[in-house]
């Protein structure tokens, strides 16, 4: 069973700057990972799939990187509405699947 | 319009079950897995198991596979999760979502708005 590390637990930024957040897999997912976005209150909304490939309607200041065990989700110039818990999600035993335990955004 | 429309909250006993619906709209249903995730409070996501109707079985994520049951009625585009032997700890916000791309891996681009489950004695 594939285990996915994000790190760091919690990330402080301000607003305008760049966030990069991380995710470890215990072994190789390919380029089968997801990246998500949580708001309070809302259900997690999709950001990236195949590591790289940004959900229809999603603002190119997110970007997904990596491959293998090693990811990474950018958020650039951070506006108010990015600050958010942060998933990931890999699906290289589809239709199996594992979330990391998360990374919150706050701003700092 | 794709969207997943999921069934009230429930309030339940422990030892109980408990069987929530998710219904699909503007996907192909039976080639479109039903997937299931839920968040205890204050915790992250957890994937609990899925349906994609063509294939026919369910698959679970192994901590639920003694107490969950995931179901699929093509006639209604309609998906269940039953779970079983409730206890404090399942207390949470139970997910369905589905992606839009049908048969091929990818992440969950569609969610359902989330069902409340809690379990009170």
């Amino acid at each position: 069973e594939v285990v996915l590390t994000q790190s760091p637990a919690t990330l402080s930024v301000s607003p305008g700057e760049r966030a990069t957040l991380s995710c470890r897999a215990s072994q190789s997912v390919s380029s089968n990972l997801a990246w998500y976005q949580q708001k309070p209150g809302q259900a997690p909304r999709l950001l990236i799939s195949g590591a790289s490939t940004r959900a229809t309607g999603i603002s190119a200041r997110f970007s997904g990187s990596g491959s293998g065990t090693e990811f990474t989700l950018t958020i650039s110039s951070l506006q108010s509405e990015d600050f958010a818990v942060y998933y990931c999600q890999e699906y290289n035993n589809w239709p199996r699947f594992t979330f990391g335990q998360g990374t919150k955004l706050e701003i700092k | 319009q794709v969207q997943l429309v999921q069934s009230g909250a429930e309030v339940k006993k422990p030892g109980s079950s408990v069987k929530v619906s998710c219904k699909s709209s503007g996907v192909t249903f039976d080639k479109s897995g039903i997937f299931w995730v839920r968040q205890a409070p204050g915790q992250g996501l957890e994937w609990m198991g899925g349906i994609i109707p063509i294939f026919g079985a369910a698959n679970y994520a192994q901590p639920f596979q003694a107490r969950v049951t995931i179901t699929a009625d093509t006639s209604t585009s309609t998906a269940y999760l039953e779970l079983s032997g409730l206890t404090s700890e399942d207390t949470a916000v139970y997910y369905c979502a589905t992606d839009l791309t049908p048969l091929q891996p990818n992440g969950f681009d569609i969610w359902g708005q989330g069902t409340l489950v809690a379990v009170s004695s």
